[in-house]
């Protein structure tokens, strides 16, 4: 039951594109399109970012997006700002004859 | 708006047991898949368990299965945790979660509400 697999960190400036992926297995990431990702600030409780790959809840900024590549998924913000300097974990449904729910190890980014 | 508010949590020696609850407001709980994340003290995200909207089907994670019991309580919005057996790599904040799905079979999409978290802290 390993966890996905993330960069430890990202960085970018203010107005800039930073991309974190997530790499698992054709049992998890790249056998299912239920790839969630999710931000958390210290002290906090995660945050639904992105889920299904790539749609977003409302009341998320359309600068972030998400994608999948085979057993790898991605997220992508853009137009960096202060407020989404956190730490970010992706998730992936396994399957339920296997371990079911798997998070990523988590990206700090720093803007 | 949608709320959950874990409770339970401590001080608890090795070997013993703790249950922690979880209050459900502002959805119909009885719709939706409930799950259990942890998150040990300046670690990641752990899942540890799920339960279907009717308590019919539960999944764990190998690491507390046989331990970790989740349960629900439909008729009260409750969500529950029984962690027996306790150990000192359980030391972890426990969220509540909903899934955005039922969770029946195994149908489950994303969680997209978290509760506040409530600390477990296993230690002789």
């Amino acid at each position: 039951q390993s966890a996905l697999t993330q960069p430890p960190s990202a960085s970018g400036s203010p107005g800039q594109s930073v991309t974190i992926s997530c790499t698992g297995t054709s049992s998890d990431v790249g056998g299912y399109n239920y790839v969630s990702w999710y931000q958390q600030h210290p002290g906090k409780a995660p945050r639904l970012m992105i889920y299904e790959v790539s749609k977003r809840p409302s009341g998320v900024p359309d600068r972030f997006s998400g994608s999948k590549s085979d057993n790898t998924a991605s997220l992508t913000v853009s137009g960096l700002q202060a407020e989404d300097e956190a730490d970010y974990y992706c998730s992936s449904y396994a399957g339920s004859n296997n371990f079911f729910y798997v998070f990523g190890t988590g990206t700090k980014v720093t803007v | 708006q949608v709320q959950l508010v874990e409770s339970g949590g401590g001080v608890v020696q090795p070997g013993t047991s703790l249950r922690l609850s979880c209050a459900a407001s502002g959805f119909t709980f009885s719709n939706y898949g409930m799950h259990w994340v942890r998150q040990a003290p300046g670690k990641g995200l752990e899942w540890v368990a799920v339960i279907s909207y009717d308590g019919s089907d539960k999944y764990y994670a190998d690491s507390v299965k046989g331990r970790f019991t989740i349960s629900r309580d439909n008729s009260k919005n409750m969500l529950y945790l029984q962690m027996n057996g306790l150990r000192v790599e359980d030391t972890a904040v426990f969220y509540c979660a909903k899934d955005s799905n039922h969770c029946s079979g195994g149908s489950c999409s994303s969680l997209d509400y978290w509760g506040q978290g409530v600390l477990v802290t296993v230690s002789s």
